[in-house]
């Protein structure tokens, strides 16, 4: 099966850019997840989706940070303003549902904010 | 919310000797505990998994255990080969699944010839 894809796999913005990044999970994955990972940390949760829904955004800074899924397939997620802090792999990831145990990851998103 | 602490942060073993990482969480609710793979510049992928209610499990030569009255687990690498070389999160959730999982710092595993 196709995996979770993202775009662009690398972005170079200076600070109090905006920039979005796009993932299209895998075909029927109701779950999709945005994850922030900082270099030498482990992914951090940003925000989860259940089909369009909100699962949780209790770690996203809601002050610059915005995601969404309208269809509930592809999501999109936006940094304005971007600042230094912000330089990280942003990570995709989908699973079958909530109930599901593997999550299956995109390449991710390289963000270097300058 | 949960804290996972991973140790170590690098671990450097010769081929064909085991590894060990260990894992401890706070959150005496968690019970479900992944263990992912992130190989350089590639997407982490889950390598075995552990639920609360099962203390050990074993797939080829990754087997992990869990005490969950000190709350802590580990990842066992036997017979390590150079493709096991790559960065090792540990990850933790309380539903049982993989939503809101919150993960480790990572263990860079090296094995030598």
């Amino acid at each position: 099966e196709a995996g979770v894809a993202q775009s662009p796999r690398y972005k170079i913005i200076e600070k109090r850019q905006s920039v979005a990044f796009w993932c299209n999970p895998i075909s029927g994955h109701a779950t999709l997840y945005w994850y922030q990972q900082i270099l030498g940390q482990g992914p951090k949760l940003l925000i989860q989706f259940q089909n369009n829904g909100v699962v949780d955004d209790s770690q996203l800074p809601k002050d610059r940070f915005s995601a969404e899924r309208l269809k509930g397939v592809d999501s999109t997620l936006k940094i304005q303003p971007a600042k230094l802090e912000d330089s990280a792999v942003y990570l995709c990831a989908s699973s079958w549902g909530t109930s599901n145990t593997e999550a299956f990851f995109g390449q991710g998103t390289r963000l270097t904010v300058v | 919310g949960e804290n996972v602490e991973q140790h170590p942060s690098t671990l450097s073993v010769q081929e064909g000797d085991s590894a060990v990482i260990k894992c401890t969480y706070s959150d005496s609710a968690s019970n479900y505990f992944p263990w992912y793979k992130q190989e350089l510049g590639k997407r982490p992928q889950l390598i075995i998994d552990i639920r609360s209610n099962v203390g050990e499990k074993k797939d080829q030569r990754i087997a992990v255990t869990l005490n969950k009255t000190a709350k802590h687990f580990s990842l066992h690498i036997t017979e390590t080969q150079p493709e096991d070389s790559a960065v090792y999160f540990c990850a933790a959730s309380k539903g049982g699944t993989a939503s809101k999982l919150t993960f480790g710092t990572g263990t860079r595993l090296q094995v030598t010839l």
